[in-house]
């Protein structure tokens, strides 16, 4: 069984640029989660998505935002990029809505320059 | 952003020698799950614990849920080499989401 498939694995942006990322989740897994992972402040929450609908939405910016498709695909979205959004963005899937283990990708390295 | 207390931050051991971390909150969980991230890579699941006093072995990877449900242990039996890497830990209610909140991290260091 495949795991779950973000792309692109790296990624160089510029200030005030925008970025999306994809994330395939494991086949049969309907509930798509985010995570960013810094160095400063560890794994934190953005959001997550079950039936194309965002169930959650951890304390980031509106510039951060997401959505789910019908297959149960997700993007992620950051707009006007800063410095500070240089991070391992991480994308989990989990069976269920509630109380199911997340199971991650490798996930997208982006740099902000 | 609220994150549990893990510790040790880091431990440098001798291969055999068995390996014991923790993770404390100030508020309950339904359920406390332990991840390993290698480099580059993304935090692979390792034992979940959906039970308050819940004791899961896995290999040699041995994980406890307190009885208080606000924290919890691994232990790590005769360490190898592959070992090393990032230990994480995460609490998740479990009702309306799936969200986890992280602990900061276990750098484990095995010497052969």
């Amino acid at each position: 069984k495949a795991g779950v498939t973000q792309t692109p694995r790296y990624l160089i942006k510029t200030r005030g640029q925008q970025v999306t990322l994809s994330c395939s989740p494991i086949s049969g897994h309907r509930s798509v989660s985010w995570y960013q992972q810094t160095p400063g402040q560890g794994l934190q929450f953005l959001f997550e998505y079950f039936s194309e609908t965002q169930r959650n939405k951890g304390n980031f910016p509106g510039r951060f935002s997401g959505r789910q498709f019908s297959n149960s695909r997700s993007e992620m979205n950051v707009s006007t990029l800063e410095l500070g959004d240089s991070a391992l963005y991480l994308c989990a899937s989990s069976f269920t809505m509630d109380n199911s283990p997340l199971h991650f990708g490798n996930g997208t390295r982006l740099t902000v320059t | 952003g609220q994150q549990l207390n893990q510790s040790p931050q880091s431990m440098f051991i001798q291969e055999g020698e068995d390996v014991s971390m923790n993770c404390t909150s100030s508020s309950i969980f339904n359920t406390w799950l332990w991840y390993k991230q290698d480099p580059g890579e993304g935090p692979v699941l390792l034992i979940a614990l959906y039970k308050a006093g819940e004791l899961t072995s896995n290999g040699r990877l041995t994980a406890q849920f307190g009885i208080t449900r606000k924290d919890s242990f691994l232990n790590i039996s005769a360490s190898i080499p592959s070992d090393v890497g990032i230990y994480f830990c995460a609490g998740q209610l479990g009702h309306a989401g799936n969200m986890l909140t992280f602990g900061g991290g276990t750098r484990l260091m095995v010497k052969p």
